[in-house]
């Protein structure tokens, strides 16, 4: 079965400082990952997902299947970035149902 | 234009009573998702309608949940005689057909909290 984690609940950092998220999955085929934000009275979003090697609002996410691992990095953090963070999994491209992981909220503190 | 909207934004419901939610997907969009969301935990998926085909129930929690969808329109998300431990966020998404390859943005609604009492 399909399952993805998130250990940080909370994530706290200064503004300017690196931010990292982890998110960390399971699942035996080839997943697709994605990020998805909620911020404040805001509707959760897609953020970016890793088929498009993006970098989005500064983000960016590789996959590393080795670790099973899709971390969501940024190099300077800023005060417009606080808000819930969702790692989440597609296990069937196309399909399109997404797992989720809790969630882990971060807070830029300026 | 809208994004997808639902309704209503807060219900509150005895236990044992029946409850609708319903959901106004982005036209256009033939696939439409409805999550749940627990207090302190992730989304949890419930139901997938693509086009004609039959819904994916796979998430459903019991038989007191089911959905229908109309065409491609609008979607409701009925719960029988609702439980303390439905209390949650439902939130729906629509997006354009998946399948065939590439998996498309989801996009989501601004969620019904439902609390039972």
């Amino acid at each position: 079965a399909q399952r993805v984690t998130q250990p940080e609940k909370l994530l706290s950092v200064f503004k300017g400082a690196p931010v990292e998220l982890k998110c960390n999955y399971s699942y035996s085929g080839s997943p697709e990952l994605f990020w998805y934000v909620q911020y404040s009275r805001q509707r959760l979003q897609l953020l970016l997902r890793h088929i498009s090697r993006e970098s989005i609002k500064g983000f960016t996410a590789d996959l590393n299947k080795g670790e099973t691992s899709f971390h969501l990095k940024k190099p300077f953090a800023q005060e417009e970035d606080s808000a819930m963070y969702y790692c989440a999994l597609s296990v069937v491209r196309g399909a399109n149902n997404l797992f989720f992981g809790t969630g882990t909220r971060l807070t830029v503190i300026p | 234009g809208a994004g997808v909207s639902q309704s209503p934004s807060n219900k509150v419901t005895e236990k044992g009573k029946d409850v609708e939610l319903r959901c106004d997907p982005i036209s256009g969009h033939t696939a439409l998702y409805w999550y749940r969301q627990r207090l302190g935990q992730g989304l949890e998926f419930l139901i997938y309608f693509q086009g004609n085909s039959a819904p994916d129930k796979s998430g459903l929690p019991s038989d007191r949940f089911s959905a229908e969808r109309t065409g491609e329109s609008v979607s409701t998300l009925t719960i029988q005689r609702t439980q303390q431990e439905d209390s949650a966020v439902y939130l729906c998404a629509s997006s354009f057909s998946s399948g065939g390859g590439a998996s498309y943005e989801q996009y989501f609604g601004p969620g019904t909290r439902l609390t039972v009492t």
